[in-house]
């Protein structure tokens, strides 16, 4: 498609419960990026893919936290036993890799934990 | 550490006025400097910075890089309301095609 593609765009989970969000890159984007922004505060870093190869995982908070990216298939991120502190909008961004870094933004989905 | 610092964090201006925003940064393997405007939702992307002293423009908005000094600028002119955002900078590194954002400035443009 012709832009990064996130769902849902709001997520409600309470404590505890298991958290799945989606990302679709722009077609032809070969590099795939998860942030997590908290109340509007900057963007934290979780992970990056190439292809469906993990690029840099030095982001991602070591439990509860996983992603893929597979062939054919949105990417995604999921949460296990969520916590209020993981409470934040979550941005997938796709770029070409070349040249520069321009990494284009979806609409991010608005994860709440009660 | 790298790091990307942006000055001011927060302005309000009347319309019509000019505005400059700051951006510094310390990192290694430096690529290229970004501009995003963050409104309600996605950032969108505004310009790529690589070389010193080249002027970027897009109607009222333009950006320069200072690569010796190790900052940018962006500047808008003729201040709009639609103008209010959250202006991001963000630094591109040579590996893994990662940038590395600063916390933002919050413009807000008084009618």
């Amino acid at each position: 498609g012709e832009e990064v593609a996130q769902t849902p765009k709001h997520l409600v989970r309470g404590e505890g419960q298991k958290a799945k969000l989606y990302c679709a890159p722009i077609k032809g984007h070969s590099y795939v990026f998860w942030y997590q922004q908290v109340l509007k505060n900057e963007f934290k870093f979780l992970i990056s893919f190439q292809n469906e190869n993990v690029f840099d995982e030095t982001g991602m908070p070591k439990e509860r936290f996983s992603a893929k990216c597979l062939p054919n298939s949105p990417c995604s991120l999921e949460i296990q036993a969520t916590k209020l502190e993981d409470s934040a909008v979550y941005f997938c961004a796709s770029s070409h890799g070349t040249p520069g870094n321009i990494q284009y933004f979806g609409a991010g989905t608005r994860l709440s934990v009660l | 550490e790298d790091k990307v610092v942006q000055s001011p964090l927060s302005l309000v201006v009347h319309e019509g006025d000019t505005v400059t925003l700051n951006c510094s940064y310390e990192v290694t393997n430096f690529r290229s400097l970004l501009w995003y405007k963050q409104e309600k939702k996605a950032p969108t992307f505004l310009f790529m910075l690589t070389s010193s002293g080249i002027e970027k423009k897009s109607g009222r908005l333009s950006s320069i890089l200072d690569k010796k000094e190790l900052f940018s600028i962006l500047n808008i002119t003729a201040t709009q309301t639609g103008d209010s955002a959250v202006y991001l900078c963000a630094v591109g590194l040579n590996r893994d095609d990662k940038i590395i954002f600063g916390k933002g400035t919050r413009l807000h443009i008084l009618p």
